[in-house]
């Protein structure tokens, strides 16, 4: 069965500033994709960026960009010149190919983000 | 408009009850997801249908039985609530990619709706 770790349970970053939030995770298949949920004290769940295994190129959604290392089951998010309103909790997610169904979620990391 | 609409946002109610929680999408997907946050914000999924057909079910008790009456909804109802059962339940839809498709769609990201908080007394 897949697994996601996100070993870091709480993160700080000084406002403008840069963090990167962890995330490993565990397949046998070569085929998936990678997503990283935002979900602030208002409790829903926003799509920040997703990843998809066959594409080499890291995505980037405007401050939000990834590092992804498919040999080393590894993606991370990087988030730049960080906003009050970043302040969140961030869930890494892995879903098994094109005709997968299921998101496995890791634990998440509280995000704090210092004025 | 909101995309996944579930109600009620909150549900407060005694051990041993039966309540339904509710969930609409708008965004015209076939697949329709249950996900239970529990208290320590883990998220793990519970059910989900595809055009109304059950395609998981993941080691939940049968006194929680979803139903879906058409592709837009999906409905939870659980029976003879329990402490444990105290958690955030959201619902989530996506358009699933079926084998034969042809060009690769990089899309089936899956919409939540805002959660429903079950607290059992």
């Amino acid at each position: 069965a897949q697994t996601v770790t996100q070993s870091q349970p709480e993160m700080s970053v000084q406002e403008a500033e840069t963090v990167t939030l962890s995330c490993t995770y565990d397949t046998s298949e070569s085929d998936y994709y990678l997503f990283w949920y935002k979900q602030p004290p208002s409790r829903q769940m926003i799509l920040v960026i997703r990843q998809e295994a066959y594409k080499q190129q890291n995505a980037t959604e405007n401050r939000f960009s990834v590092n992804f290392q498919k040999a080393a089951k590894s993606f991370s998010l990087k988030i730049s010149d960080s906003q009050l309103g970043d302040a969140a909790m961030y869930f890494c997610a892995y879903k098994e190919g094109e005709y997968g169904n299921k998101l496995v979620f890791g634990a998440g990391t509280i995000l704090r983000v210092k004025s | 408009d909101t995309a996944v609409s579930q109600t009620p946002k909150y549900l407060v109610t005694q051990m041993g009850n039966d309540k339904s929680i509710k969930c609409e999408q708008n965004l015209g997907h076939d697949t329709m997801y249950w996900y239970k946050q529990d208290s320590k914000k883990f998220l793990k999924i519970m059910f989900s249908y595809n055009n109304k057909e059950l395609i998981i079910n993941e080691t939940v008790p049968n006194r929680f039985s979803p139903k879906s009456p058409d592709k837009a909804h999906l409905n939870l109802h659980i029976n003879s609530l329990e402490l444990g059962d105290s958690a955030v339940y959201f619902c989530a839809s996506s358009q699933q990619v079926h084998p034969g498709q042809g060009v690769r769609r990089a899309k089936n990201i899956q919409y939540f709706g805002a959660g429903t908080r079950l607290s059992v007394l």
